[in-house]
């Protein structure tokens, strides 16, 4: 049982670069979410979504996609990538119904 | 909607002392209540969570928190730290039968002094 996995664990971007975050997970959470994490500020939802093919915006969506196809898997997607996007990315997934959530490691990224 | 306020942004202890991490939360009803660590470079993990019943729960890791009601708190305690416990400290509430997305405090850093 692997839990969250997430994929890179570090990553440099140019300013205007595409790339996608991987996240999977392995415990058949329906509930699956993205944080962006920045010193001091805690964690910012992104975005989130309750099951396979439903997503929904968080707290700071601007700049990001997502798709969920799968149970297992939740993608983060920056477009054009800016140097404010430079943060580390947190993947988490939870039971329906339950706050309780669960971490991957965390992917680095720097826009430059 | 709810909220949580950490008030310190850094906390430093010697190896040995004991220690409480302060989290204040707003919220109308009854919240569920978390504590998580995040080590240097990791995830986060979950020490502990208060749902009801006990206000008194104990975590993983020698760690325990009180949920006291009439003070909006929920206090992370350990009575005697180890230089391992150096680690970034957040809480985090939810409302129940809300939309099961927590809302999680900016953290207490833990500093341990050997």
């Amino acid at each position: 049982n692997a839990g969250v996995t997430q994929t890179p664990k570090f990553r440099i971007l140019k300013i205007g670069q595409s790339m996608t975050l991987q996240c999977a997970q392995d415990m058949n959470h329906n509930y699956m979410y993205w944080y962006r994490q920045d010193p001091g500020m805690g964690l910012k939802l992104i975005y989130y979504s309750v099951g396979a093919g439903i997503t929904d915006k968080g707290e700071v969506p601007n700049g990001y996609n997502v798709s969920r196809s799968t149970t297992e898997y939740f993608p983060l997607r920056l477009e054009l990538a800016a140097p404010s996007q430079t943060s580390v990315y947190f993947c988490a997934s939870s039971y329906e119904g339950s706050y309780e959530q669960y971490f991957g490691p965390g992917t680095r990224l720097t826009v430059t | 909607a709810q909220s949580v306020t950490q008030p310190d942004i850094h906390i430093t202890v010697s190896e040995g002392a004991s220690l409480e991490l302060r989290c204040n939360y707003s919220y109308g009803a009854t919240p569920y209540l978390f504590w998580y660590v995040q080590s240097p470079g990791q995830g986060l993990q979950l020490l502990l969570k208060y749902f009801s019943g006990d206000t008194l729960v104990q975590g993983i890791k020698g760690f325990e928190a009180e949920f006291k009601r009439s003070q909006s708190s929920f206090n992370l305690r350990k009575p005697s730290v180890l230089w391992s416990d150096a680690a970034e400290y957040f809480c985090a509430v939810g409302a129940a039968g809300g939309s099961y997305i927590p809302t999680f405090g900016r953290g207490t850093s833990l500093i341990v002094h050997p």
